[in-house]
């Protein structure tokens, strides 16, 4: 049950898009689509922002969007804002019937 | 409104035992699985166990099974987590949350969350 790789840190300036990828392997993101994302801010639990690698909750903005090819899935966040600077996590269904959360990203807002 | 609160954490001795608790209100527990997430200090998070509606099927990380063991009541809209041998690594804020989607055995779009509870494994 190794964690799904995501890199440690990305930034942008406001109004800019980014991306932070969530590698697995074929055993869990790779095998379906059961890929969510969650924004943690600190000292605050985590939120829901992605589900089923491309569904947004009801009352999250749609400058979020995920996506998903071969092993990796990926967040993107359009019109970037001051707001959305947090930590976030990938998350995935594993065949061995139990879940794995990816190390976290931290992004920054320039 | 959706409220999940944790209760039970502490400071316990290596080899020691807890018990966590996670009172939910506001929707049908019954009807939703349920897992306890963590996170060390610091660090990022970490799936520990998960629990069906019914309670009928559990699941555990490897870096606990065999120690933790989760349970539900549901005439009391309660989860657990039974802690035992507990080890330094287990040092972590313990996180109660529910699965999106009713009628899942296991879920991991989780729509509502606990405040936590701290877990302190030291001598």
């Amino acid at each position: 049950q190794s964690a799904l790789t995501q890199p440690a840190s990305v930034s942008g300036s406001p109004g800019q898009s980014i991306t932070i990828s969530c590698t697995g392997t074929s055993s869990d993101v790779g095998k379906y689509n059961y890929v969510s994302w969650y924004q943690q801010n600190p000292g605050k639990a985590p939120k829901l922002m992605i589900y089923d690698v491309s569904n947004r909750p009801s009352g999250v903005s749609n400058r979020f969007s995920g996506s998903k090819s071969g092993n990796t899935a990926s967040l993107t966040i359009s019109g970037l804002q001051a707001e959305d600077e947090a930590d976030y996590y990938c998350s995935s269904y594993t065949s061995s019937s139990t879940l794995v959360f990816g190390g976290g990203t931290k992004l920054t807002v320039l | 409104e959706v409220q999940l609160l944790e209760s039970g954490g502490g400071l316990e001795q290596p080899g020691g035992s807890l018990r966590l608790s996670c009172t939910a209100s506001g929707f049908t527990f019954n009807t939703y699985a349920m897992s306890w997430v963590r996170q060390a200090p610091g660090k990022g998070l970490e799936w520990v166990s998960g629990i069906s509606g019914s309670g009928g099927s559990t699941f555990y990380a490897d870096s606990v099974k065999g120690r933790f063991t989760i349970s539900r009541d549901n005439s009391k809209n309660t989860l657990y987590l039974q802690m035992q041998n507990l080890r330094a690594e287990d040092t972590a804020v313990y996180y109660c949350a529910k699965v999106e989607e009713q009628w899942l055995v296991l879920g991991n779009q989780f729509d509502y969350w606990g405040q936590g509870t701290l877990v302190t494994v030291s001598s």
